[in-house]
Order: C-alpha cells, then structure tokens, then sequence
C-alpha cells in the first residue's frame, strides 16, 4: 500500500531556505500515471496547491510562488523534495506531499497524501 | 487562475440529515472537479474525483454530481464521522486551485 512521509525542519528562520522531502513507500515515483506534488495549509486557511513533478518533466509550479520554489525528484531514493527560499511568516503552514492520478493530461485528483508536517516560519 | 468558490461556507446537521453543498468554478471545467474531506489537523481525504465518480472505499452516502462550473456533493443519511471540513478542487489546468472550504458540524 502507498505511503508517503514528508520529513524536514520544523522551525525556519525568516529569509532562510526550507527544504522538504516526500519519501515514498511501495510506490514507484516512475509511474506514469502519477504526478507528485506539494500543497500547504496555512493555520486555520484552505488549501494551497505549491506544484508538482513528475519522474522524467519540468515540473509545474503554482505561478504566485514560481521564483521561490523548486521540485525535484530522485528515483533511487525514491523521494521527492520541495525547496522554498527567502521564507516569511506568510509560508508557515501545514505542508502535505501527494500523488495525482493524473490522466496524461490534466494533473488530477490527489488521491494519496502524507500526513503533513508542520512548518513554522520564526526567529 | 480558476477561482473556486463554496458554498454554505459553514452548515449544522444531524445524524441522520441529507445535506447538500456546492461548488461553483469561474469557468469551465467540465468535470475534472474532485471533493475531499479533512478532519482536523489531519490530511484531507479524497471522496470522489471526476465530479462523480466516487473513490474505492468511500460510503456510498456519498454522491457528487455536475458539470462545467456548477457542482455538488451530497451527504445523505449523515453519520458521526462526517462532522468535518469539504474541500473542492479543480484538476483543469494549472495553477490547481482548491474552495475555501465547506465546514460540517453537529447541530
């Protein structure tokens, strides 16, 4: 069964860089049926789609973070990882990694999510 | 951007109650909508995609219907663990951008 764990710091300082990474558990990141991706929660708000890969493509990135946020993958390691740099208060939020079901052309419905980890942006 | 809106925003219920809330999408999307339940700090689960189609697992109580902007889901014979929050989301292109949400509470 597909498990997907989010790992990273949990506190970040003001203008520093926040690196996350998805593992992924009895799945195959080179599935083609699937993209990956990140969406973010901020306390007490909705959701908030920050973009998503897949294993041999760009990937696509929510435009109102594009010059902030890079995803990669690695196959191997069967992990995928997101990285927000100059990071505000704003970016404090839940963090959720995901797999799309994606029919080749539309990204699709998320249908298998981590369990989110907590990301506080603070000095 | 597709903006998604939701509406009530908030409902009370009963166990028991047929509830209905809907979606609506600033343009077309045929039916690349899909509902998600989240509880509490938990991550939100997938009820149905494709605006209709509902997901291997999810009750049967469970319905959406729609097509094009109009959408809704629909709780019938509301049970206990349904008490949470209801999320659209539109897979039609790029950014995904998800409602704000539809609380569900115990009247």
């Amino acid at each position: 069964q597909l498990q997907l764990q989010e790992s990273g710091p949990g506190l970040v300082k003001p203008s520093e860089t926040l690196t996350l990474t998805c593992s992924v558990f009895d799945g195959s990141l080179s599935n083609s049926n699937y993209y990956w991706g990140w969406i973010r929660q901020p306390p007490g708000k909705g959701l908030e789609w920050i973009g998503s890969i897949y294993y041999n493509r760009s990937p696509y990135v929510n435009p109102s973070l594009k010059t902030r946020v890079t995803i990669s993958i690695d196959l191997l390691k069967s992990q995928f990882s997101l990285t927000l740099s100059s990071v505000t208060a704003a970016d404090t939020a839940l963090y959720f990694c995901a797999r799309h079901d994606s029919d080749g052309y539309n990204l699709g419905s998320l249908d298998s999510w981590g369990q989110g980890t907590q990301v506080t942006v603070s000095s | 951007d597709i903006q998604m809106t939701q509406f009530p925003s908030s409902l009370s219920a009963s166990v028991g109650d047929t509830i209905t809330m809907t979606c609506r999408a600033s343009q077309s999307i045929t039916t690349h909508l899909n509902w998600y339940q989240q509880k509490l700090g938990k991550a939100p689960k997938l009820l149905v995609s494709a605006a209709s189609s509902l997901q291997s697992g999810v009750p049967s109580r469970f319905s959406g219907s729609g097509s094009g902007t109009d959408f809704t889901l629909t709780i019938s014979t509301l049970q206990p663990e349904d008490f949470a929050t209801y999320f659209c989301q539109q897979s039609y292109s790029t950014p995904i951008t998800f409602g704000p949400g539809t609380k569900v509470d115990i009247k």
